[in-house]
């Protein structure tokens, strides 16, 4: 199992352009999640999908967009960069349900809005 | 709205001290609790959670931390610290069958050798 993949690693945008988070897992998990993390801050929750088809606002969801077409893959995307945007990105997703479930993160991206 | 607060933004400590880390929630259901770990350049590891059974929760590398209902917190402790365990530490919070998972601000442990 490759876990929760994201991609890229690194980036750098300029004001105003647009770009996709890629985030991708293997483990069938229904719940997944993107934060960012800022110095100070902890990790703020942007955006989460229970499900295929499904998604839901966190704390700090202006100028993301997300969807989720399929269980896999959960896309992050930027509509127009601003330098308030660069952070560090995580993914992350778990399994549904009560259990004792805990959540996968993925590696992060960093990006940088210039 | 869930809520994660933890009370010490940076602690200093030299090996072999005794380390409480404070965390509070508030929710007012049934909530799952975790505390993470980022050590310097690297993503979030596990070090411990909380489903249900009992509050006390150990946890990897001598962690542990205790769930007290009543006063919605749950600290963590580890009574000896090591300079290796200088790292960022996150407490979160889950209510029950919620696909949210809620961070706190995160402390900054130092550990002099």
């Amino acid at each position: 199992n490759a876990g929760v993949t994201q991609t890229p690693k690194f980036q750098v945008l300029k004001t105003g352009q647009s770009m996709t988070l890629q985030c991708a897992q293997d483990m069938n998990h229904e719940y997944m999640s993107w934060y960012r993390q800022d110095p100070g801050m902890g990790l703020r929750l942007i955006h989460y999908s229970v499900g295929a088809g499904i998604t839901d606002q966190g704390e700090v969801p202006n100028g993301y967009n997300v969807s989720r077409s399929t269980t896999e893959d959960f896309p992050l995307r930027l509509l127009s960069a601003a330098p308030s945007q660069t952070s560090v990105y995580f993914c992350a997703s778990r399994l549904p349900g009560t259990g004792d479930y805990g959540y996968t993160f993925g590696s992060g991206t960093r990006l940088t809005v210039v | 709205a869930q809520s994660v607060s933890q009370h010490n933004h940076h602690v200093i400590l030299s090996e072999a001290a005794s380390l409480e880390l404070g965390c509070n929630y508030s929710y007012g259901g049934t909530v799952n609790l975790f505390w993470y770990v980022q050590y310097p350049g690297q993503h979030l590891q596990l070090l411990l959670k909380y489903f249900s059974g009992d509050p006390l929760v150990k946890g990897i590398k001598g962690f542990e931390a205790e769930f007290i209902k009543s006063k919605f917190s749950f600290n963590l402790r580890k009574p000896s610290v090591q300079w290796s365990d200088t790292a960022e530490y996150f407490c979160a919070v889950n209510s029950n069958q919620g696909g949210k998972l809620i961070f706190g601000q995160g402390t900054e442990l130092s550990v002099k050798p």
